[in-house]
């Protein structure tokens, strides 16, 4: 059991949707990341938020955007849904910015119809 | 460019055997490699991790090691179990901020 629970765990959409995904970080950590996974593969780094702020971006586009509250849980948003959006987006915390060591959630599985 | 490669793609083994999983990273700048595994349903745990100032690390049936010159490094699953069976990603943390993943390697211990 890491701490870092998501929600909805599956959520079903059609193109052109937006969505809102959240999360909420192991208690003591302050940084949450978002990653894409596609079925068969590994990961993809979307974004960091620390401090409220985005820290770093992965190759996404600007429609994929977040925000991170006082309370270090954070929310992924998907403009204009796509049919390749369709995947597992995970969140990750971890103690601090620095701290490379990540802990998942379990994940939403989204699909884009 | 960021990228990590991972072999193989699939590995199966008998019970109580030994398993190997070999990654390549790209930027010699990396120094924090973890090792995780996704069960079904799943979103990825952390099993081990190693950080570029030593070469290996071990922690009961499983270790790993790293070779820093050659940009390898090397998960070791020794007595496999059945529970050991899912998929095993390796990762390399980039520009502080992000870990690129390998593509990972399904592993199926038969018992």
């Amino acid at each position: 059991e890491t701490g870092v629970t998501q929600s909805p765990t599956h959520l079903i959409k059609t193109r052109g949707q937006q969505v809102t995904l959240r999360c909420s970080s192991q208690s003591g950590h302050n940084t949450v990341s978002w990653y894409q996974q596609a079925l068969g593969q590994g990961p993809q780094f979307i974004f960091q938020y620390y401090r409220e702020e985005e820290n770093g971006r992965g190759n996404f586009p600007p429609r994929f955007s977040g925000l991170q509250f006082p309370n270090y849980s954070s929310e992924l948003n998907v403009n204009a849904l796509e049919l390749d959006d369709s995947a597992l987006y995970l969140c990750a915390s971890s103690q601090d910015q620095a701290n490379e060591k990540l802990f998942f959630g379990s994940g939403t599985q989204l699909s884009v119809l | 460019g960021e990228n990590v490669e991972q072999h193989p793609s699939t590995l199966s083994v008998q019970e109580g055997d030994s398993a190997v999983i070999k990654c390549t990273y790209s930027d010699s700048a990396s120094n924090y490699f973890p090792w995780y595994k996704q069960e079904l349903g799943k979103g990825p745990q952390l099993i081990i991790d190693i950080r570029s100032n030593v070469g290996e690390k071990k922690d009961q049936r499983i270790a790993v090691t790293l070779n820093k010159t050659a940009k390898h490094f090397s998960l070791h699953i020794t007595e496999t179990q059945p529970e050991d069976s899912a998929v095993y990603f390796c990762a390399a943390f980039y520009n502080t901020d992000k870990l690129i993943f390998g593509t990972g390697t399904r592993l199926q211990v038969f018992p």
